[in-house]
This record gives C-alpha cells, sequence and structure tokens, in this order.
C-alpha cells in the first residue's frame, strides 16, 4: 500500500542528545513536511521541502534540521538547542505545492524527555 | 497573516444527533484554499475535504457536509446522525495561493475533540 512511514513510534531523549525522527513516502510526492502537535495548539510547520535537496524553514525551525537527500525520505533531527522537544511530531506529504494540494500524514512519532 | 479560529475545543454529543464544527478564518488574500482534517486516536491526520474560494458550493459526502460562506469566512463542517467512530479531533486549515518561493505552508486550527457518546 502506499503512504507515508514514520518512526519510531515512541522516541526518548536524554539532555544535550540529538535524536532523528524518520519518514519515508511512496506515494511519488515532490513535496513534504514536518509539523510539531502540542495539546492545545493544533499544528505547526517545522520545515518543508519541495524538491529534493531543497527545503525551507517554517514557523517554528529553531532547534531542528531536515535533510531531503532522496525523493522519498525527509528526516528530522531534533537537536539540542531544542530545549522543549516534547510533542507529538507528524510528517506529511503532498503532490505539489501546499496551496492547493491536500496533504497525506503519516502515523505520527512522540518524543519525550528522559 | 493568516489565521483559523476554531473556537469549539470539545463537543460531546449522543450517537445519532448531529453536530457541528465551527471554522473561521482570516486572510488578506482573494484566492485561498481550505481544508478539513480528521485525526482518530491513531495520531494520523486523515484529509475530509478542499474548497477553494471562489466555489462557495455546500458539499455533501454522506454524513458529511461542508457550509463555505466567505461573507462571514466560515467553512463549517456538519455531520449527521453522528456515530462512535466519528469520534476524534477535527482541524480547519487554510493556505494562500499567492505564495512567494518560501512561503508555502498551511495554517491549521487549534482543532475541536469530538466524542460521540453511544
Amino acid at each position: 500500500d502506499g503512504g507515508i512511514t514514520q518512526s519510531p513510534k515512541y522516541l526518548f531523549r536524554k539532555e544535550g542528545q540529538n535524536v532523528t525522527l524518520s519518514c519515508e513516502q511512496n506515494l511519488n510526492h515532490d513535496a513534504m513536511y514536518w509539523y510539531r502537535q502540542d495539546p492545545g495548539q493544533g499544528l505547526r510547520l517545522i520545515y518543508y521541502s519541495q524538491i529534493v535537496n531543497d527545503f525551507q524553514k517554517g514557523d517554528i525551525a529553531e532547534g531542528y534540521s531536515v535533510s531531503r537527500e532522496k525523493k522519498e525520505s525527509f528526516p528530522l533531527t531534533v537537536t539540542s538547542a531544542q530545549k522543549n522537544p516534547t510533542a507529538f511530531y507528524l510528517c506529511a506529504s503532498s503532490i505539489g505545492r501546499v496551496r492547493d494540494q491536500p496533504q497525506h500524514f503519516g502515523d505520527g512519532t512522540r518524543l519525550s524527555i528522559l | 497573516a493568516q489565521k483559523v479560529t476554531q473556537a469549539q475545543t470539545e463537543i460531546s454529543v449522543v450517537e445519532k444527533e448531529d453536530v457541528t464544527l465551527d471554522c473561521v478564518y482570516e486572510t488578506r488574500d482573494t484566492t485561498y484554499y481550505l481544508f478539513w482534517y480528521k485525526q482518530p486516536p491513531s495520531g494520523e491526520l486523515v484529509f475530509l475535504i478542499r474548497r477553494n474560494s471562489f466555489d462557495e458550493q455546500n458539499e455533501i459526502s454522506g454524513r458529511y457536509s461542508w457550509n463555505f460562506q466567505k461573507s462571514t469566512s466560515s467553512f463549517n463542517f456538519t455531520i449527521t446522525a453522528s456515530q462512535v467512530v466519528d469520534s476524534a479531533v477535527y482541524f480547519c486549515a487554510l493556505s494562500e495561493a499567492q505564495s512567494n518561493f518560501g512561503n508555502e505552508k498551511l495554517t491549521f486550527g487549534t482543532g475541536t475533540r469530538l466524542t460521540i457518546i453511544p
């Protein structure tokens, strides 16, 4: 089945540690996105990528980094600079530009601090 | 800046009742797109509908219907004869058609948690 796979489902981070969240899609979509979801705050955009080897900062990019070396993959690294990383992270993809194409989402990764 | 407001944080209704989820948006653009997504307990967001700003026709899909009114900047979602499987968090989102390169994004509301009581 075509879709978006996020792993792991649950992740724990120690103080000062970088962790990487995986996002893979087999929908042949050009655009991919990372969102952070906190209780009562909806979804906020961290980074997005419209094509391979290119990505743009979203509203809350500080403390995060991404790469887009392959069309299918868009990993998100939560660095030690992100002081409040506990949240639910959602990856999404779309056929084209966000303004008129629905985004398809993965099942999410829940990140917690040890 | 664009903004989406979902004033209803939580709603509970008894099964088979109708329920309407409100969505009010703000944008300076004349061309934009509105979306509704459903987030069941499993976590993923499921796309429900997209509507562009030039199409004010109401839409019905089974038990779901959407009422888009530009005059009041609202895009409300009604579930008729609700079922327990409708229990989820529902998000309304807005994107602007005119975007500079590097400014493509959806703006989400804070969501409405809907609980259907059996």
